[in-house]
């Protein structure tokens, strides 16, 4: 089956930790995508990559880091610097040429022990 | 950053009602205009879309009005059924899913 696989599903942060959300994709698609979803803000762009070894901060990059060294992995680490980590992240790519069309990932919750 | 602004936050509706959820957008050169459903634990995923050159598009039990003069749309959902109660998203762009701007989201609850 094509599709985005994220893991893990349930993720737990300790103080001063870094942790890193796994997102990988099979559908040959050249953009990727890390939202962040809290409850009654919808959804916010945390970073994109258009192609591999290149990505763009979005609007909510602060606290937070990407890599692309592969076009099917988008992996996204939390750093101890994002105060307020708790959230619904979810991964999410598009075809280049047609790109306004997302296809998301099942998301990972991450909570902060 | 342009908004879009979504109502109402929650919606309850009886089976076999008409669901309206409404969104409005700021920027006039958006030119795109996406509904994405969320169930539970899920991603999101595209239930229909439109572009500013129609007023109305249609998909099943699903459809987009769309006002361009008063820069509003809306997702109708007809003979709603409890497998339609999910969170619902609107967004809008110009340029790429990059640039999507999402609403805040509306949970639909369909009661049997």
């Amino acid at each position: 089956d094509g599709g985005i696989t994220q893991s893990p599903k349930y993720l737990f942060r300790k103080e001063g930790q870094n942790v890193t959300l796994s997102c990988e994709q099979n559908l040959n698609h050249d953009a990727m995508y890390w939202y962040r979803q809290d409850p009654g803000q919808g959804l916010r762009l945390i970073y994109y990559s258009q192609i591999v070894n290149d990505f763009q901060k979005g609007d909510i990059a602060e606290g937070y880091s990407v890599s692309r060294e592969k076009k099917e992995s988008f992996p996204l680490t939390v750093t101890s610097a994002q105060k307020n980590p708790t959230a619904f992240y979810l991964c999410a790519s598009s075809m280049w040429q047609t790109n306004e069309k997302l296809f998301f990932g099942s998301g990972t919750q991450l909570s902060v022990l | 950053q342009q908004q879009v602004k979504q109502s109402p936050q929650s919606l309850i509706v009886q089976k076999g009602g008409i669901s309206i959820i409404n969104c409005a957008y700021e920027n006039t050169a958006f030119d795109y205009f996406p509904w994405y459903q969320q169930f539970p634990g899920k991603g999101p995923a595209l239930l229909i879309a439109i572009r500013p050159d129609v007023s109305e598009k249609k998909e099943g039990r699903f459809t987009i009005s769309f006002n361009k003069s008063a820069k509003q749309f809306s997702l109708h959902i007809m003979d709603s059924q409890p497998g339609d109660s999910a969170t619902y998203f609107c967004a809008s762009t110009l340029g790429g899913a990059q640039k999507l701007v999402f609403g805040q989201g509306t949970r639909l609850t369909i009661n049997p």
